[in-house]
């Protein structure tokens, strides 16, 4: 059926440095990529996405990149801070209604 | 922002309680989904609904059910807990529009089944 692969599962970043998260999917239907930050005690929260016409987008220090032939996508954080810890999650949709979630990636930035 | 509320945010209980955990939003979402979550860890999706007396069951097994009466409101029951339910369960919804939408999420309830 149809998985996403996330790596690596434990990141463990100095503050500053760059943190990057890489997702591989299986449904080469797959449209719609968004990534979720779960802080401890919440829910996951959107917090950047990108569609399959689109190869990269960015928000102030987050990007995704979208390689749709390797049917990989992945999160970039530039200059990361200590509120940055937290668990990442990637998705992957393919139109309609199934959304397949990563396992899920533990950010620690080490102050 | 979205809105999507949970209660209880937490729940201890004994075994073989009827418990029923609540999820309502106010964004008019079509969509909406029950996860469950040990903390910090894989998303497994136990119900969702695409609309009014709409439900249907996820990829992961679960004893419980759920019910769509109404838009905003999606409650999940355990009609006798157990232990293994002992969990954290997320509720989420999404909009219905052309093209795929991200889901909004509820805090959560973290339920522990004595």
């Amino acid at each position: 059926g149809e998985n996403v692969e996330q790596h690596p599962s434990t990141l463990s970043v100095q503050e500053g440095d760059s943190a990057v998260i890489k997702c591989t999917y299986s449904d080469s239907a797959s449209n719609y990529f968004p990534w979720y930050k779960q802080e401890l005690g919440k829910g996951p929260q959107l917090i950047i996405d990108i569609r399959s016409n689109v190869g990269e987008k960015k928000d102030q220090r987050i990007a995704v990149t979208l390689n749709k032939t390797a049917k990989h996508f992945s999160l970039h954080i530039t200059e990361t801070q200590p509120e940055d810890s937290a668990v990442y999650f990637c998705a992957a949709l393919t139109g309609g209604f199934k959304t397949i979630f990563g396992a899920g990636t533990r950010l620690f930035v080490k102050a | 922002e979205a809105d999507i509320y949970q209660t209880p945010r937490y729940l201890v209980i004994g075994t073989g309680k009827k418990i029923t955990l609540e999820c309502s939003q106010t964004m008019g979402h079509d969509k909406m989904y029950w996860y469950q979550q040990d903390p910090g860890m894989e998303l497994h999706l136990i119900h969702y609904s695409y609309g009014v007396n709409s439900t249907e069951k996820g990829d992961l097994s679960s004893e419980s059910t759920v019910s769509r009466i109404r838009t905003e409101h999606f409650p999940l029951t355990l009609e006798s807990a157990r232990p293994s339910h002992t969990s954290q369960y997320l509720c989420a919804s999404s909009e219905s529009s052309t093209g795929d939408q991200p889901q909004h999420f509820g805090d959560g309830t973290r339920l522990s089944i004595l």
